[in-house]
């Protein structure tokens, strides 16, 4: 199967400040997907992004397929994007996640 | 965007004992995944299914997990007997679809194995 990691695995900000979490992937992908996990166990759907740049308020994504890396970036965070961001990624049907960045946003 | 129910939320058994979780998806997704995250850790899939059929239950336990999906809809999953390495979060998602590309997942099955 396909070999997914992120980093950092771990992330401590204080509310405002910004950052970037990354994705690498060991083998091309049509699928790409980031996930937030909250502290109470639900994965939502933040990104579909196989390739290319999309925004959500303060939220964004970058997938660069060619060189198999995803980057999800975070600016001015809140206290309530505090959980575990996952990236999964697909071939066909089955999805490989990576073991997730877990984040801290302190007040 | 889809919705999907699971339950039980919660499921304390002992070590040999028999559980099973049901995941009951409201829209009519053709693609249904179980996965077991274990704390600390991505989820890992299960099985995949793809209206009643399994399309892929090459990392199921086979000797004692056990799955089926009713009428291309709602699933369940089955322990049996249970091991203390089962404690885990059973999750249940559907999708993606043509025009989605995304996965919907349910709140989830915390499941304590003593």
């Amino acid at each position: 199967g396909i070999q997914v990691e992120q980093s950092p695995p771990d992330l401590i900000l204080q509310e405002g400040a910004n950052s970037t979490l990354r994705c690498n992937f060991s083998d091309s992908v049509n699928n790409l997907q980031w996930f937030h996990q909250n502290p109470w166990g639900q994965l939502i759907n933040l990104f579909y992004i196989p390739s290319g740049t999309k925004q959500n308020g303060r939220l964004s994504a970058t997938t660069v397929a060619t060189e198999r890396y995803s980057l999800l970036y975070i600016s001015s965070s809140q206290t309530t994007d505090s959980g575990v961001y996952f990236c999964a990624v697909s071939t066909g049907n089955q999805f490989y996640f990576g073991t997730g960045t877990s984040l801290t946003v302190i007040p | 965007e889809a919705g999907v129910a699971q339950s039980p939320r919660y499921k304390i058994i002992e070590k040999r004992q028999s559980v099973a979780f049901w995941c009951n998806p409201i829209s009519g997704h053709a693609t249904l995944y179980w996965y077991q995250q274990i704390l600390g850790q991505g989820p890992k899939l299960l099985i995949q299914f793809q209206n009643n059929g399994v399309v892929d239950d090459s990392q199921l336990p086979k000797d004692r997990f056990s799955a089926e999906r009713l009428k291309g809809v709602d699933s369940t999953l089955k322990i049996q007997p249970a091991k203390l390495e089962d404690s885990a979060v059973y999750l249940c998602a559907v999708g993606p679809l043509e025009w989605s590309h995304i996965q919907y997942f349910g709140a989830g099955t915390r499941l304590s194995v003593l």
